[in-house]
């Protein structure tokens, strides 16, 4: 199996910050990765495919970077919407894992 | 616009069969893509269960050991989750997804329910 670390786990982040979260692969994906924003009570949202590819309807202040085991989604001036909690997935190989999670926090 | 919604019951016996269906609105479930299932588990990350596909194509991930089924009904626009022998490590929010694609097999999950908590208590 393909196993994703994120990192860090948790972020505490002003408004109006920009921050960065990372994830690796096991082995490499190539550019086979997803980033999901997950939310109390809320359908989750994909946010990236295919490492940087931007959703439909999804901001231009969310971007995704890399290819083969190392990436990063970057978030540009951060809204009150933002904080939220962040999850990688590749989807190279099955089981399509997801890592572990990063929850951004409001500082 | 695609619309997803799990129902079920909130509550399932250990060593029993936990069941869910997920019903799809505003889009075919014949329409060429693959239906999934992730949980997450309290306080803990996504976990992929499985993805199914109108015709019957089915693959699920091998850390259920063979507990999972999923299916579709065309008919009603559904598909479903069944999951066999069920322990507290099952107590998780479960969610219906889409599977959809694009080019050089990017595969990715575009559309969610908002999930349904299911305890495994006695």
């Amino acid at each position: 199996d393909i196993q994703m670390t994120q990192s860090p786990s948790s972020l505490s982040a002003s408004v109006g910050d920009r921050v960065t979260i990372t994830c690796r692969a096991s082995q490499s994906i190539s550019s086979y990765l997803n980033w999901y924003q997950l939310k109390p009570g809320k359908a989750p949202q994909l946010l990236i495919y295919a490492a940087s590819s931007l959703q439909n309807g999804v901001p231009s202040r969310f971007s995704g970077s890399g290819s083969g085991t190392d990436f990063t989604l970057t978030i540009n001036a951060l809204q009150p919407e933002d904080f939220a909690t962040y999850y990688c997935q590749q989807s190279r190989r099955s089981p399509y894992n997801f890592g572990q999670g990063t929850k951004l926090e409001i500082k | 616009q695609v619309q997803l919604q799990e129902s079920g019951p909130g509550l399932a016996r250990p060593s029993e069969t936990l069941s869910l269906i997920c019903s799809v609105s505003g889009f075919s479930i014949r329409s060429g893509y693959y239906w999934a299932w992730i949980r997450q588990p309290p306080g803990k990350g996504l976990e992929w269960i499985g993805s199914t596909y109108h015709s019957g194509d089915t693959y699920y991930n091998p850390s259920l050991r063979g507990r999972v089924t999923l299916s579709v009904d065309t008919s009603k626009n559904q598909f479903s989750l069944k999951l066999d022998s069920v322990t507290a490590a099952d107590t998780a929010v479960y969610y219906c997804a889409r599977r959809a694609f694009s080019g050089y097999d990017h595969y990715y999950f575009d559309s969610w329910g908002q999930g349904t908590l299911v305890a495994v208590s006695s």
